[in-house]
């Protein structure tokens, strides 16, 4: 098993930009999220789904879009980057949504907006 | 709402010592507790969880923690360390029964081993 992809592993964007994040998962989870994490906050949660066809927001949702077409497939796109979006971007996925369950998180994307 | 607040940003010790990472939560409701180590330039892994039944808990590599629900703390424990441990420490809280979606996580603790 692959378990949690992420592509692409560094990104340099240019304010205003925009781009997709890409996550994947083999081991066909009912739940995925995504996360970002900057210096001395910890990882706040971006936008999450419970199943193939139904996404919805955490706690910092603003500048950030998901889908989720497949149970495999969570992309993540930055409409316009803004400086504030620098940061590293986890995704994670879980048999179910329930606390419970372990999450599996990818290996991250770092993200510089300039 | 929920909080966790992790209470040292750097812990250094000695390589064979034991150590401490303290983590402190605020809830109104009953919580599940997590750890999570995060190896430099690697995503997060599970160490260790509380749901419920015994406080002390034992997870992977060696660690241990207590849920002590008077103090709302869950602080994480080794008895000997390893240079290998090296690595960031996320205590995160989520409520009960709870979800994934509200799972909190602390601003992490950065465990250097020294040699």
């Amino acid at each position: 098993n692959a378990g949690v992809t992420q592509t692409p592993k560094f990104q340099v964007l240019k304010t205003g930009q925009s781009m997709t994040l890409q996550c994947a998962q083999d081991m066909n989870h009912e739940y995925m999220s995504w996360y970002r994490q900057d210096p001395g906050m910890g990882l706040r949660l971006i936008h999450y789904s419970v199943g193939a066809g139904i996404t919805d927001q955490g706690e910092v949702p603003n500048g950030y879009n998901v889908s989720r077409s497949t149970t495999e497939d969570f992309p993540l796109r930055l409409l316009s980057a803004a400086p504030s979006q620098t940061s590293v971007y986890f995704c994670a996925s879980s048999y179910s949504w329930g606390a419970g369950y372990e999450q599996y998180f990818g290996p991250g994307t770092r993200l510089t907006v300039t | 709402a929920q909080s966790v607040t992790q209470l040292d940003s750097q812990v250094p010790v000695f390589e064979e010592a034991p150590v401490e990472l303290r983590c402190n939560y605020s809830s109104s409701v009953s919580v599940y507790l997590f750890w999570y180590v995060q190896y430099p330039n690697q995503g997060l892994q599970l160490l260790l969880k509380y749901l419920s039944g015994s406080t002390l808990v034992k997870g992977i590599n060696g660690f241990e923690a207590e849920f002590n629900k008077s103090q709302t703390s869950f602080h994480l424990r080794k008895p000997s360390v390893h240079i290998s441990d090296t690595a960031e420490y996320f205590c995160a809280v989520s409520r009960s029964p709870g979800s994934a979606r509200q799972l909190t996580f602390g601003s992490g603790t950065q465990l250097t081993v020294l040699p």
